[in-house]
């Protein structure tokens, strides 16, 4: 079975500064896709960036990068530039072609002005 | 980009009642819909795989007879809560893919109170 691990519950970042969020996963699948969702108060799930497995290239949106590593199973979520509006619940997702997704337990990021 | 609605936003019920929530696609036609329900402070769980025209898969543990699922249209999954309990009450959500599919998107979700 595919797990999806997020060892930080909590996160804290001073605005316009850079942090990162970790994920790590297990599966035994080449093919499938990564995902980080944000989830803020308003608990609508928003999709921040998406990483399809057979790409070496890390995807990058706007202040949103992650760092990719397909060996070691890990899938971290870079944001740039912090901004008040992206604290909320960042949950690393995986999904095996047109199955369901698998969800981490979430990390909550807090951004201090 | 792909816009999924559900509704109701949020009810409250007696328990022993019957609720429906609705889950669309706006701007697209999906075949699978998926059903999570989140507690506070806890991450999504799925619930059930909703395919159109045929019968819904259940994750272990989750009652076929109390959730019933219905995807009635390439637009259109419902989830009922039937004889809903106070233990029932939730965060619910649904997802629908865009094709390729691999990219869900999310409902706003449904937050259900049982007295």
């Amino acid at each position: 079975a595919q797990t999806v691990t997020q060892s930080q519950p909590e996160m804290s970042v001073q605005e316009a500064e850079t942090v990162t969020l970790s994920c790590t996963y297990d599966t035994s699948e080449s093919d499938y896709y990564l995902f980080w969702y944000k989830q803020p108060p308003s608990r609508q799930m928003i999709l921040v960036i998406r990483q399809e497995a057979y790409k070496q290239q890390n995807a990058t949106e706007n202040r949103f990068s992650v760092n990719f590593q397909k060996a070691a199973k890990s899938f971290s979520l870079k944001i740039s530039d912090s901004q008040l509006g992206d604290a909320a619940m960042y949950f690393c997702a995986y999904r095996r072609g047109n199955n369901d997704m698998r969800f981490g337990a979430g990390t909550r990021l807090t951004v201090k002005p | 980009g792909a816009v999924v609605s559900q509704h109701p936003s949020w009810v409250i019920c007696k328990s022993g009642t019957s609720v429906k929530i609705e889950c669309r696609s706006l701007d697209f036609q999906a075949t699978t819909m998926f059903w999570y329900r989140q507690f506070p402070k806890q991450s999504l769980m799925l619930m059930a795989t909703s395919n159109e025209g045929s019968k819904a898969t259940y994750e272990q543990g989750v009652e076929k007879d109390k959730f019933l699922i219905n995807h009635a249209s390439l637009t259109l999954s419902t989830l009922t809560v039937t004889s809903a309990h106070p233990e029932d009450s939730s965060f619910y959500i649904c997802s629908a893919g865009q094709p390729p599919q691999e990219t869900q998107y999310f409902g706003p979700g449904t937050r259900l109170l049982v007295l």
